[in-house]
């Protein structure tokens, strides 16, 4: 119940293209779902986060969706730039407790 | 930008020694967690701190694993002895105080070989 679990493992995309990573939970005491950006030898970096009261939230090329009854949710990244070639973890925390568990990560490659 | 800094980067030890890991957390964040990556996964906790006190160390190996955070400032993971298997990017992270939600910044984390 604790789990978050991520897909794809992997993904190629082209320059321009959307990237899209799925997460789907279990637990419903989750209410807070960020995403990490990490880049190879750094610890990962707060990219976005949302809360299950809305459905989408957007910041620049980044967005995520939420699907709260089938506990799911995923980001897409628009008009992919290399740049963006990094690993994504999404990760779920309840406000009430204090600990957040992560997806297994995606690893993302944008060719130019 | 404030950073969390962590030392050292890279550490290789032969398997039974002890080694150990410190971490300096961002000005005024009290909540202090150190994580666990293994390559190809996500963190994983290990222990979490409030200011000087662990708020969670369920997951922490405690046969060989030591946390501590004397002054509630700078933090120390120990391991001792060191196992093959404790191979792994270890991370400290940092918030304001308690709730996922406030956000953690990590720091770029050290890279354990056990050999």
């Amino acid at each position: 119940q604790q789990q978050v679990k991520q897909s794809p493992q992997s993904l190629i995309v082209q320059k321009g293209g959307i990237s899209i990573i799925n997460c789907a939970y279990e637990n419903t005491a989750f209410d807070y779902f960020p995403w990490y950006q990490q880049f190879p030898g750094k610890g990962p970096a707060l990219l976005i986060a949302i809360r299950p009261d809305v459905s989408e939230k957007k910041e620049g090329r980044f967005t995520i969706s939420f699907n709260k009854s089938a506990k799911q949710f995923s980001l897409h990244i628009m008009d992919s730039q290399p740049g963006d070639s990094a690993t994504y973890f999404c990760a779920a925390s309840s406000t009430g407790g204090f600990k957040t568990i992560f997806g297994a990560g995606t690893r993302l490659f944008v060719k130019a | 930008e404030a950073e969390v800094a962590q030392s050292p980067r890279y550490k290789i030890t032969e398997k039974s020694q002890a080694v150990a890991f410190w971490c300096d957390p961002i000005s005024g964040h009290a909540t202090l967690y150190w994580y666990r990556q293994i390559l190809g996964q996500g963190p994983e906790l290990l222990v979490q701190f409030q200011d000087e006190s662990v708020v969670d160390d369920s997951q922490l190996p405690k046969d060989r694993f030591s946390a501590e955070r004397l002054k509630g400032v700078d933090s120390t993971l120990k391991i001792q002895p060191a196992e093959l298997g404790d191979s792994a990017m270890y991370l400290c992270a940092s918030s304001p105080g308690l709730g996922a939600d406030l956000g953690y910044t990590f720091g770029s984390g050290t890279r354990l070989t056990v050999v």
